[in-house]
């Protein structure tokens, strides 16, 4: 089983700022199935980004995300107060697909 | 457009089971797997298996192996989980996530809330 360790746990940022989150995984993830995930209370999961770096359907460019192999990122310029979420990455191109445990994003 | 439509919550005694609903409008339910993904309040999300709706194929993770069932009916587009012997510790929402394997689950149903209380 693959393992994706997200860090930080929790990140304090003021809106306007940049946030960088990472992934790492035990094993090679394909950059191909990598994506990450924005969660809001109360709702589902929003796909932010597949294929490691491509933007989903509607998302603004503010997000942004790199990495291969083991060590993934997730980039998001210039904070917006609804930016502020729990994050998630995926990998699922290898059986069974796994979450990471998830990265907070509060307003400091 | 896509939507999963899960039904509605449910409040289950330890030792019973539950069997969730998703049915899925906006697309062609054979052209796509359908995965169900777990949150147990406050927590992460848990990936629990798939099903094919073009045959009927299933791969469940090994935590939930024997408890599990995903089914579907493709005459009305819907799929469902059903979970077995269900524990205080299966309280969760539940949710439907539509896999496409270019992008990975870019549609989710709305989740559905399973309380396991005595």
């Amino acid at each position: 089983e693959i393992v994706l360790t997200q860090s930080p746990g929790t990140l304090s940022l003021s809106p306007g700022g940049g946030a960088t989150l990472s992934c790492r995984a035990s094993q090679t993830v394909s950059s191909s199935y990598f994506a990450w995930y924005q969660q809001k209370p109360g709702q589902a999961p929003r796909l932010l980004i597949y294929g490691a770096s491509s933007r989903a359907t509607g998302i603004p460019d503010r997000f942004s995300g790199s990495g291969s192999g083991t060590d993934f990122t997730l980039t998001i310029s210039r904070l917006e107060p609804e930016d502020f979420a729990v994050y998630y990455c995926l990998q699922y191109g290898s059986s069974p697909i796994t979450f990471g445990q998830g990265t907070r994003l509060e307003i400091k | 457009q896509v939507q999963l439509e899960q039904s509605g919550a449910e409040v289950k005694k330890p030792g019973a089971s539950v069997k969730v609903s998703c049915k899925a409008s906006g697309y062609t339910f054979t052209d796509y797997y359908m995965h169900w993904v777990r949150q147990a309040p406050g927590q992460g999300l848990e990936w629990m298996g798939w099903i094919n709706p073009n045959g009927g194929g299933t791969n469940y993770a090994q935590k939930f192996q024997g408890r599990v069932t995903v089914t579907r009916d493709t005459s009305i587009s819907t799929a469902y989980m059903e979970l077995s012997r269900l524990r205080s510790d299966d309280t969760a929402v539940y949710y439907c996530a539509r896999g496409d394997v270019a992008v990975g689950f870019e549609y989710w149903g709305q989740g559905t809330l399973v309380t396991v209380s005595s």
